[in-house]
């Protein structure tokens, strides 16, 4: 059974910083792609970052590039979004997902919530 | 950046009724359009993928169609476990951008 797990969310004040990380099974971790995905409370969906199998390339959204930095380890079967400067609207649920061929996403985690409040 | 616009925003129906949403792009993306359903507190679920191939497992009352840049997801005859939020998404570039969302509640 593929299983994604999030896991270092919490409170953070203005300007801090967080890195996230999203533990993979059930699956060959190594030739997949992977996203992370956001939702602020009571909002829709938002996709901040993709990263090939091979760590090149990645891309981000405009609304956090230069301030996420988007890795894996395919050895630890691991992905992770070290996150910079976090501002107020980076509040929300960040989700990591597979990426399906580029067709959809076919698994997600079950989110970690992320609050950036002083 | 590839806008998603999506119709209606909020939508009231009933057990058994046809349902279509509508997701509209604001340049052509060669059919890389996903659907996904969302219950509240819950990850998004791959309903649909490349307009309209149904997802490994998704209940055939499912359906997406479509082309170039208006697509659609029908729900022939909506059940209990149907009532949430569905938006869409395209995957034809980067960002790859969501769609405002359809809430589906019961009538």
């Amino acid at each position: 059974e593929v299983q994604l797990v999030e896991s270092g969310g919490g409170l953070v004040q203005p300007g801090g910083s967080l890195r996230l990380s999203c533990a993979a099974s059930g699956f060959i971790f190594s030739i997949y792609s992977m996203n992370w995905v956001r939702q602020a409370p009571g909002k829709g969906l938002e996709w901040v970052a993709y990263i090939s199998r091979s760590s090149s390339p990645i891309h981000y959204a405009d609304s956090v590039k230069g301030r996420f930095t988007i890795s894996r380890d395919n050895a630890k079967n691991s992905l992770y979004l070290q996150m910079n400067s976090l501002r107020a609207e980076d509040t929300a649920v960040y989700y990591c997902a597979r990426d399906y061929s580029t067709m959809g996403f076919d698994n997600w985690g079950q989110g970690t919530l992320v609050t950036v409040s002083s | 950046d590839i806008q998603l616009t999506q119709s209606p925003s909020f939508l009231s129906a009933s057990i058994g009724d046809r349902v279509t949403i509508t997701c509209r792009a604001s340049q052509g993306i060669n059919n890389y359009l996903a659907w996904y359903q969302q219950i509240p507190g819950k990850a998004p679920k791959l309903l649909i993928y490349a307009a309209s191939t149904l997802q490994s497992g998704v209940p055939s009352r499912f359906s997406g169609s479509g082309s170039g840049t208006e697509f659609t997801l029908t729900i022939s005859s909506l059940q209990p476990e149907d009532f949430a939020t569905y938006s869409c998404q395209q995957l034809n570039d980067y960002p790859f951008t969501f769609g405002p969302g359809t809430k589906v509640d019961l009538k």
